[in-house]
């Protein structure tokens, strides 16, 4: 069966210092694959997703950035986080060609820029 | 812009009733699909329905689709106290893009 997995779950950090946030898929092979950010008490914001290794598509310009180094494997990063980076991350993989079917999350990172 | 907006923003029942919530959106679609947030945890998928369904059933779950007033509703029948959740519909925005665009989802509370 197919598992995704995420990690740190929590993560504080002061501003201006970098990131990097990995989320893993087992199970499955040339995943699609997602990065959320959801603010408190709110729904989700697409910030990039990948349908191959080398392939993202950034949705909203901000200061993070996304990389995909191996099949199952997406990165979340940025360089100097500020303040307004503090959220919840969430990691989403949905199966090969089936980009606006059913989705599986990852249980979430928690960062806390200060 | 937001595609899905769920309706209440907050619901409070008690256990035993019946827990009915709300989605519209503003595209064609070619599915929607709910799903449930514990707090602090990732989201869940319950169900999905296309665009030529009206309405599909999994366990006590029952969601309606009516892509004429582009709504659709997800109702929970004989609620427990452990359905205490958020919950969000999604919508593929009917193109043949990747994405999901969610709603900011409806926090139900089931009282014991």
């Amino acid at each position: 069966s197919q598992t995704i997995h995420q990690w740190p779950a929590t993560l504080v950090q002061p501003v201006g210092s970098p990131l990097s946030l990995e989320c893993t898929v087992e199970g499955t092979s040339n995943p699609n694959l997602y990065w959320y950010r959801q603010a408190a008490g709110r729904g989700l914001q697409l910030l990039f997703y990948s349908v191959g290794i080398g392939q993202i598509s950034s949705e909203v310009p901000q200061n993070l950035s996304a990389s995909r180094p191996q099949d199952r494997q997406f990165i979340l990063s940025s360089k100097k986080l500020l303040l307004s980076d503090s959220g919840f991350y969430l990691c989403a993989w949905s199966a090969e060609g089936q980009g606006g079917e059913t989705q599986y999350f990852g249980p979430g990172t928690r960062l806390l820029v200060l | 812009s937001q595609q899905g907006e769920e309706d209440p923003q907050a619901l409070s029942i008690q256990e035993g009733e019946n827990a009915t919530m709300n989605c519209s959106y503003k595209t064609s679609i070619n599915n929607l699909q709910w799903y449930r947030q514990n707090s602090g945890r990732g989201l869940v998928h319950l169900i999905l329905i296309r665009s030529n369904e009206r309405e599909k059933h999994s366990g006590r779950l029952r969601v309606t689709l009516d892509t004429s007033k582009k709504s659709s509703s997800l109702l929970i029948t004989a609620s427990r106290a452990a359905d205490t959740a958020s919950y969000f519909c999604a919508t593929d925005g009917g193109d043949s893009s990747y994405k999901l665009i969610f709603g900011s989802g409806t926090r139900l509370l089931v009282r014991p």
